[in-house]
């Protein structure tokens, strides 16, 4: 598709199971980005790569949070025995370049996660 | 500590009247500032940028404006539409490869026909 694509919509699931949540980016974009969005609040950002070098994973909120992008274009952000506070909107973004070059980031339409 | 505010958390305007969105910076390093909308249920989608070197970017009915010495930005719609409504982010960004966008809390734009 033309726009950055993100499966599933919505998850819901229980206190302490693992959820996998998937980012298809705009083909040929090296850079994506993962963001947190709890309600009344603007995104946060998680992890950003670069192909499939994960440059910066600063703002992932503890280690229950993993992401990758093996082959440097689909990514997964998995979380492991989830907790109610991980309850919120999982947007991905990808840009065209390695550098920023004012280059806008796109973003998908997010992933609503609940935890039960 | 917020580094991108804005202050208004709601704006009501008429129809074919002017829109003004704040948005207001700490961090003097930020190079690259972003207007998003969002309509609920869907991701932010990007409307406009603007570059530390101007003061003024401009596309179609949106122009931002960018006051550095004072920390400060803003959109401005004119005329504004109903289909505008929505919630608009501001966005900043670091003079670096693979920076983060830094979001404002929001304000949602309600446009009365």
């Amino acid at each position: 598709g033309a726009g950055v694509s993100q499966s599933p919509r919505y998850k819901v699931a229980k206190r302490g199971q693992d959820v996998a949540l998937r980012c298809d980016p705009i083909s040929g974009h090296v850079s994506l980005f993962w963001y947190q969005q709890a309600l009344g609040q603007g995104p946060e950002f998680l992890t950003y790569f670069q192909n499939e070098a994960q440059l910066d994973k600063s703002g992932l909120p503890s280690d229950r949070f993993f992401a990758e992008r093996p082959e440097g274009s689909v990514s997964t952000l998995k979380i492991q025995r989830t907790q109610q506070e991980d309850s919120a909107v999982y947007l991905c973004a990808s840009s065209l370049y390695r550098d920023r070059n004012n280059q806008p980031q796109h973003f998908g339409d997010g992933t609503r996660l609940s935890i039960l | 500590d917020q580094q991108v505010k804005q202050n208004s958390p709601s704006l009501s305007v008429q129809e074919g009247r002017i829109s003004i969105l704040n948005c207001d910076y700490t961090n003097s390093m930020f190079d690259y500032f972003l207007w998003y909308k969002k309509y609920p249920a869907e991701g932010p989608t990007f409307l406009i940028s603007i570059s530390s070197i101007k003061d003024k970017n401009e596309d179609g009915r949106f122009t931002v404006f960018l006051n550095k010495s004072a920390k400060h930005l803003s959109l401005h719609i004119v005329p504004s539409q109903p289909g505008d409504s929505a919630v608009y982010f501001c966005a900043a960004s670091l003079p670096r490869a693979g920076t983060a966008l830094i979001f404002g809390k929001g304000t949602t734009l309600s446009v009365s026909s």
